[in-house]
């Protein structure tokens, strides 16, 4: 059945490691987006892509880098120089289209702590 | 600068009455308002959502309305049930180089008591 997926769910990382989060879907949306959650703070963008090869920096992209060579696929790498790394990372898509009752579906999430 | 607010980050409601959440945005370019719902340590799921064009849109026990006027929106549920505490996100969105970007509130948590 069709949907997004991140893994891992948990990952723990030592401070100065670069990490690469995953996110995959199936439901051929041309759109991906990262997200981060901090606790008492709503979602900030932090990088969208609307086709392969192509993407743009969000709100807060400082620190972060991401690639979209497939459709499926947009992973977001968390480096070094990002100062707060410690967060809840949310994957999205949306399908795209003159329609714009399109709403993004979202992957159930990866929690980065970074000690 | 905060385009889109949840001035309320807790509210709580006896099971059977009437939840109201609300939500403030300041960008009159926003078009489309969403609703979404979300558990701990989970993505966001979607709920309902509204297009700047209407005043009000329902699907079952929800209700969003939109006051443009204002730049309000409320999403009422009706009526309220236990599996309703969640925390709940109201997004707006606007057509940016060509993509959709979507703007988050920082989350109002419902508490349905039994």
């Amino acid at each position: 059945d069709g949907g997004i997926t991140q893994s891992p769910k948990y990952l723990f990382r030592k401070e100065g490691q670069n990490v690469t989060l995953s996110c995959e879907q199936n439901l051929n949306h041309d759109a991906m987006y990262w997200y981060r959650q901090d606790p008492g703070q709503g979602l900030r963008l932090i990088y969208y892509s609307q086709i392969v090869n192509d993407f743009q920096k969000g709100d807060i992209a400082e620190g972060y880098s991401v690639s979209r060579e497939k459709k499926e696929s947009f992973p977001l790498t968390v480096t070094s120089a990002q100062k707060n790394p410690t967060a809840f990372y949310l994957c999205a898509s949306r399908a795209s289209g003159r329609d714009k009752d399109y709403e993004q579906y979202f992957g159930p999430g990866t929690r980065l702590t970074v000690t | 600068d905060q385009q889109v607010k949840q001035n309320s980050p807790s509210l709580s409601v006896q099971e059977g009455r009437i939840s109201i959440l609300n939500c403030d945005y300041t960008n009159s370019m926003f078009d489309y308002f969403l609703w979404y719902k979300k558990y701990p340590a989970e993505g966001p799921t979607f709920l309902i959502s509204i297009s700047s064009i209407k005043d009000k849109n329902e699907d079952g026990r929800f209700t969003v309305f939109l006051n443009k006027s204002a730049k309000h929106l409320s999403l009422h549920i009706v009526p309220s049930q236990p599996g309703d505490s969640a925390v709940y996100f109201c997004a707006a969105s606007a057509i940016t180089s060509g993509t959709y970007k979507y703007i988050f509130g920082t989350g109002t948590r419902l508490k349905v008591l039994a």
